[in-house]
């Protein structure tokens, strides 16, 4: 049981690149979550899934894309990155609410030059 | 949107000793308040959970009051190890929306 999973660990990009980060789960979890960590900043929620085929927005979804096309699968996707989307990302998921427990993946850093 | 305040930045605390980190939050649609501890290079892992029907929840060494009145949550370590060093951050969470304070970085000295 790997929990929850974030692939790349770390990744540098130049201004205008595009990428995808993958997270995967497989506890079987309806609700999934993007975050990003900067510095005295805490964690911010980028975009949320309630369930395969949903995404919402969150706190901070400008510059992001985001697809569920699997339950266990969240991607988010940056279409021209610029650099203040250098920071760490984690992902996480819960049971079938907000108000669950949040299992978070080890995170990607990202640098964007 | 709902904003939460976290106090303080830093605490740094003797072997033994209790530690307290406080919690404000905006929106009253809250009704649910985790803690997370990170440790340094590793993911946020849930410690201690509240709900808005609940003032006060104890796990070993380990509680949490809320005071949904005042929109205050408070975190309280006792006997304080040195494992316990780790930034906290509280949250606050509604029906739809989950938000951080920005953590305390907590030092425990042995």
């Amino acid at each position: 049981n790997a929990g929850v999973t974030q692939t790349p660990k770390f990744r540098v990009l130049k201004t205008g690149q595009s990428m995808t980060l993958l997270c995967a789960q497989d506890m079987n979890h309806e609700y999934m979550y993007w975050y990003r960590q900067d510095p005295g900043m805490g964690l911010r929620l980028i975009h949320y899934s309630v369930g395969e085929g949903t995404t919402a927005k969150g706190e901070v979804p400008d510059g992001y894309n985001v697809s569920r096309l699997k339950k266990q699968n969240f991607l988010l996707g940056l279409e021209s990155a610029a650099p203040s989307q250098t920071s760490v990302y984690f992902c996480a998921s819960s049971r079938d609410s907000f108000q669950e427990t949040q299992y978070f993946g080890p995170g990607t850093r990202l640098l964007v030059l | 949107g709902e904003n939460v305040e976290q106090h303080p930045s830093t605490l740094s605390v003797q072997e033994g000793d209790s530690a307290v980190i406080k919690c404000t939050y905006s929106d009253s649609a809250s009704n649910y308040f985790p803690w997370y501890k990170q440790e340094l290079g590793k993911r946020p892992q849930l410690i201690i959970d509240i709900r808005s029907n609940v003032g006060e929840k104890k796990d070993q060494r380990i509680a949490v009051t809320l005071n949904k009145t005042a929109k205050h949550f408070s975190l309280h370590i006792t006997e304080t190890q040195p494992e316990d060093s780790a930034v906290y951050f509280c949250a606050a969470s509604t029906n739809n929306d989950m938000r951080f304070g920005a953590g305390t970085r907590l030092t425990v000295k042995p």
